[in-house]
């Protein structure tokens, strides 16, 4: 079975404290990837990052960094200097060799001012 | 270039009644996806279609019901409609190129409620 668990409900932090949103994933596929999106109040989900199963590179964009462990099965995102902008909920997703994708139940984050 | 178009993006109906929710794809994309965001919940996979012919289909009833017409825009269709169908309907698509998923691109949704 897959799964993708999102233990935290919801975070709050006071803008520019660092911040880390964990994400742990089941599946007995080699081949897979895995996804954060973050949703607004709008409801659209906006893709942030994908990784593949074979590339467990940690990846830094701008405020934004992923950190990707097979050996945990994790794939957890920090928002470093968080802005009240970054205020959303954040979904981790998982999708194997079948098409549909598999999401947690995301981590509502509230940045305070 | 427009992103995923979803229409319409709130709907009240009553409980037994059917809805038709529609998606327009990105320019390009022929791979369409539904899914289900029922309020506190991550979305829930519901039907993928791709090239007008259904490749996946999620644990839903078959009240729901979808189809991909030629120029890839896509219907999802529920009849009987519950309380428990109100939620956020996601559509996403993709561009599928040799066989491979680039990844989905999604919409803002139709926020259906059910009372």
């Amino acid at each position: 079975a897959q799964k993708v668990t999102q233990a935290q409900t919801e975070i709050s932090v006071v803008e520019k404290e660092d911040v880390t949103l964990d994400c742990v994933y089941e599946t007995r596929d080699t081949t897979y990837y895995l996804f954060w999106y973050k949703q607004p109040p709008s409801g659209e989900l906006v893709f942030l990052i994908r990784r593949n199963s074979f590339d467990e590179q940690n990846e830094i964009s701008g405020r934004y960094s992923w950190n990707f462990q097979k050996s945990t099965s994790s794939f957890n995102f920090t928002i470093t200097a968080s802005q009240v902008v970054d205020s959303a909920v954040y979904f981790c997703a998982l999708r194997s060799l079948r098409l549909e994708y598999i999401f947690g139940t995301g981590t509502r984050l509230k940045v305070l001012a | 270039d427009a992103g995923v178009t979803q229409s319409p993006t709130h709907l009240i109906k009553t409980r037994g009644q059917q809805v038709t929710l529609r998606c327009s794809p990105i320019s390009g994309h022929k791979s369409v996806s539904w899914y289900q965001q029922v309020l506190g919940q991550g979305p829930q996979f519901i039907f993928q279609y791709y090239e007008k012919e259904e490749r996946g289909r999620g644990n839903f009833p078959d009240r729901f019901s979808a189809r991909q017409f030629p120029n890839y825009s896509s219907e999802l269709n529920v009849n009987a409609l519950l309380l428990g169908d109100s939620a956020l309907y996601l559509c996403a698509s993709s561009r599928v190129r040799d066989g491979t998923n680039y990844g989905y691109t999604f919409g803002s949704g139709t926020r259906l409620t059910v009372v």
